[in-house]
C-alpha cells in the first residue's frame, strides 16, 4: 500500500524566504508525482507533474525534484510572496492502481 | 473547454436525506475520478471511471454511496440517508489514460450534514 507523508504540517515564513516542502511516499513503483496547491475550501489547483523517468520540473519560482529510489520528492519556492500562502499537496499514482495517493499536505503561511 | 466542472458547489442537508452531485469532466478525458476529503485531511480516494466502465471503488464507498457515468461524460454520485460524518469536501478528477499524464481537479462540492 502506498502511504504519503508531507512534512512538515505548517510552516509559517516571511516574505521573501526561500523554502522547501517535503514529501516522501512507501513504494517507488510510480507513474508520477503532482503538487497541487489548495486554498481554503476551494479545488485543487496543479502545480507540477514530474513523470517517473523525469527528476526535476521548472514553473516560475516554482522547482520540483524526484528521487524515485529514496521515494522523496520536494517542492522549492523562491522568493516566498502572501499570495503564496495555500495548503500543498503532494501526490503519487502508483503502477499497477489506478489512484493517486494524496499526503495530508503543508499548510504553508506567508507573512508581508 | 473550461475545465472539471462540479455542481452544486454548496449542499446543507438534513440528515437522512438523499443527495447527487454532478461532475463534468474535460470532454476528451476518458477517465474520472472521486475524491472525498475532510478537514486537514489530503483527499481520499473512492472510485474511478473509465469510459462509462466503473472500474474501482474504495472500501470507503459504503453502500450508501452510488457513481455513475452513463455515456462515459458526466458522472453523478449520490449519498443516499446521509450521515453527519458524510460531511466532507466531495472532489471530482478526470485524466487521460496515459501514464503520467496528471490529473486535473473540479472546485469540489462542499456537503454539510446537520
Amino acid at each position: 500500500k502506498q502511504e504519503v507523508t508531507q512534512i512538515p504540517a505548517a510552516l509559517s515564513v516571511p516574505e521573501g524566504e526561500n523554502l522547501v516542502l517535503n514529501c516522501s511516499f512507501t513504494d517507488s513503483a510510480i507513474y508520477n508525482l503532482q503538487w497541487f496547491r489548495q486554498d481554503p475550501g476551494k479545488g485543487l489547483t496543479s502545480l507540477l507533474l514530474i513523470q517517473s523517468s523525469q527528476r526535476e520540473q521548472t514553473s516560475g519560482r516554482l522547482n520540483a525534484s524526484l528521487d524515485k529510489s529514496s521515494g522523496r520528492s520536494t517542492l522549492y519556492i523562491a522568493a516566498s510572496q502572501p499570495g503564496d500562502s495555500a495548503t500543498y499537496l503532494c501526490a503519487v499514482e502508483r503502477k499497477g492502481n489506478n489512484d493517486m495517493r494524496f499526503g495530508a499536505g503543508t499548510r504553508l503561511t506567508v507573512k508581508p | 473547454d473550461t475545465g472539471v466542472s462540479q455542481n452544486p458547489r454548496h449542499k446543507i442537508t438534513k440528515r437522512g436525506q438523499n443527495v447527487t452531485f454532478r461532475c463534468d469532466p474535460i470532454s476528451e478525458h476518458n477517465r474520472l475520478y472521486w475524491y472525498r476529503q475532510t478537514l486537514g485531511q489530503g483527499p481520499e480516494f473512492l472510485t474511478y471511471f473509465q469510459n462509462e466502465a466503473q472500474l474501482e471503488k474504495s472500501r470507503l464507498l459504503s453502500d450508501r454511496f452510488s457513481a455513475e457515468r452513463p455515456k462515459g461524460s458526466f458522472s453523478t454520485l449520490e449519498i443516499q440517508r446521509t450521515e453527519q460524518g458524510d460531511s466532507a469536501m466531495y472532489l471530482c478528477a478526470s485524466s487521460l489514460v496515459m501514464a503520467g499524464y496528471g490529473y486535473t481537479f473540479g472546485s469540489g462540492t462542499r456537503l454539510t450534514v446537520v
